[in-house]
């Protein structure tokens, strides 16, 4: 099976900008979620899509959004890009999500530059 | 609130012996860990994971442990090779009011195995 694909690799924005994400999961998997790494903060949980439903939520502002299509690809949106938004992007995708935690596969990251 | 914590930071062992890398985590609730090695411009991949009603799980060279009563987990990599040379991330998560896919991460661990 191929694995988590995440698309574009590689962003360079401007603050005040927005951008758009995308994450393809593993063909079959239908939750996707979502991580921010950063040097500072670690590993950060962004949030969680089920059956294209936002399940769970992390601590980040409300300019962080994301949805799931029906055919479990994710995106997650960005506005108002700030400088502290820089960091790698991580999707995880997982197979069912019923009852208890998944094992998650993770992408290779978007890496969004904001300068 | 949720924590996981990770120690040593950094690790250097001689190629041949052991590596341990130890974390706590505040949940007492938390019954997932699974642990991630992440190598230079890539996303973490999944080493070894345990649930909280077995005690220890071992893959080859590579074992986890989990003592639910002090809330701590350990990885033990067995005779190290350079290409175990990496970042190690161990995490938590729990299900409680329903299913959820939400990793909280330590800090990381690099282990630098030399030849």
């Amino acid at each position: 099976k191929a694995g988590v694909t995440q698309t574009p690799r590689y962003l360079i924005k401007t603050r005040g900008q927005q951008v758009t994400l995308s994450c393809s999961p593993i063909s079959g998997h239908r939750s996707v979620s979502w991580y921010q790494q950063t040097p500072g903060q670690g590993l950060q949980f962004l949030f969680e899509y089920f059956s294209e439903t936002q399940r769970n939520k992390g601590n980040f502002p409300g300019r962080f959004s994301g949805r799931q299509f029906s055919n479990s690809r994710s995106e997650m949106n960005v506005s108002t890009l700030e400088l502290g938004d820089s960091a790698l992007y991580l999707c995880a995708s997982s197979p069912a999500g019923t009852g208890f935690t998944d094992t998650q596969y993770f992408g290779p990251g978007t890496r969004l530059t904001v300068l | 609130g949720e924590n996981v914590e990770q120690h040593p930071s950094t690790l250097s062992v001689q190629e041949g012996d052991s590596a341990v890398i130890k974390c706590t985590y505040s949940d007492s609730a938390s019954n997932y860990f699974p642990w991630y090695k992440q190598e230079l411009g890539k996303g973490p991949q999944l080493i070894i994971d345990i649930r909280s009603n077995v005690g220890e799980k071992k893959d080859q060279r590579i074992a986890v442990t989990l003592n639910k009563t002090a809330k701590h987990f350990s990885l033990h990599i067995t005779e190290t090779q350079p290409e175990d040379s990496a970042v190690y991330f161990c995490a938590a998560s729990w299900t409680y009011g329903g299913a959820t896919n939400k990793l909280i991460f330590g800090t990381g661990t690099l282990l630098a195995v030399q030849p």
